[in-house]
């Protein structure tokens, strides 16, 4: 069964630092997208991409936030200068249409020092 | 208050009972959806009900609807142990045409 993958499972890193966070969506999903889980919090959308172009971002997702999809398969998501408060699990999810079913990767825990 | 409030926060039962988890929000949706997420793991898409439907089964899950109430409820009959996770809500709509809002969740244990 076709699954969204993401890369790495876990990093770690220092405040400053530059993050960049893959996903592989499966491969006929149109739409794709972060969030993001602070340990033991809800999860928060991030940004949303549609034919090459952020369709939807929200508050969270400020200037020091970036998507890419630079080839045909990869998403990723670069955090330029990572503060703690950056901390999180990030899940990539793709889906065929926009309002319906998400498919989640198994997501990046992401941890700033 | 948030969008997508569940309740209970943590919810204990033995094996074999039936689980029900409640869904409030406050915006007008497009449609709720439930998912499912072990710890430490991704969320699994488990239903999805539409505004302008009032019940929906799959397997062993009922989800109900209830627009006047801006509310839901999942039942998840004969639990197992496996069925430990957490369950979130997730609203489409509000404005958005692509955002999830996801609310707190609750955890669901089941005893063997």
């Amino acid at each position: 069964e076709p699954e969204v993958t993401q890369t790495p499972s876990h990093q770690v890193t220092q405040m400053g630092q530059e993050v960049i966070l893959r996903c592989v969506p499966i491969s006929n999903h149109l739409y794709f997208y972060w969030y993001r889980q602070i340990l033991g919090q809800k999860v928060e959308f991030l940004v949303s991409f549609y034919n090459n172009e952020i369709s939807e971002k929200s508050e969270i997702f400020d200037d020091q936030f970036s998507v890419e999809r630079p080839d045909g398969s990869n998403f990723t998501l670069k955090i330029r200068s990572t503060k703690l408060e950056d901390s999180a699990m990030y899940f990539c999810a793709s889906n065929g249409q926009g309002p319906g079913e998400l498919f989640f990767g198994e997501g990046s825990r992401l941890t700033v020092l | 208050s948030q969008q997508g409030e569940e309740d209970p926060q943590a919810l204990s039962i033995q094996e074999g009972e039936n689980a029900t988890m409640n869904c409030s929000y406050k915006t007008s949706i497009n449609n709720l959806q439930w998912y499912r997420q072990n710890s430490g793991r991704g969320l699994v898409h488990l239903i999805l009900i539409r505004s302008n439907e009032r019940e929906k089964h799959s397997g062993r899950l009922r989800v109900t609807l209830d627009t006047s109430k801006k509310s839901s409820s999942l039942l998840i009959t004969a639990s197992r142990a496996a069925d430990t996770a957490s369950y979130f809500c997730a609203t489409a709509g509000g404005g958005s045409n692509y955002k999830l809002t996801f609310g707190k969740g609750t955890l669901l244990t089941v005893n063997p």
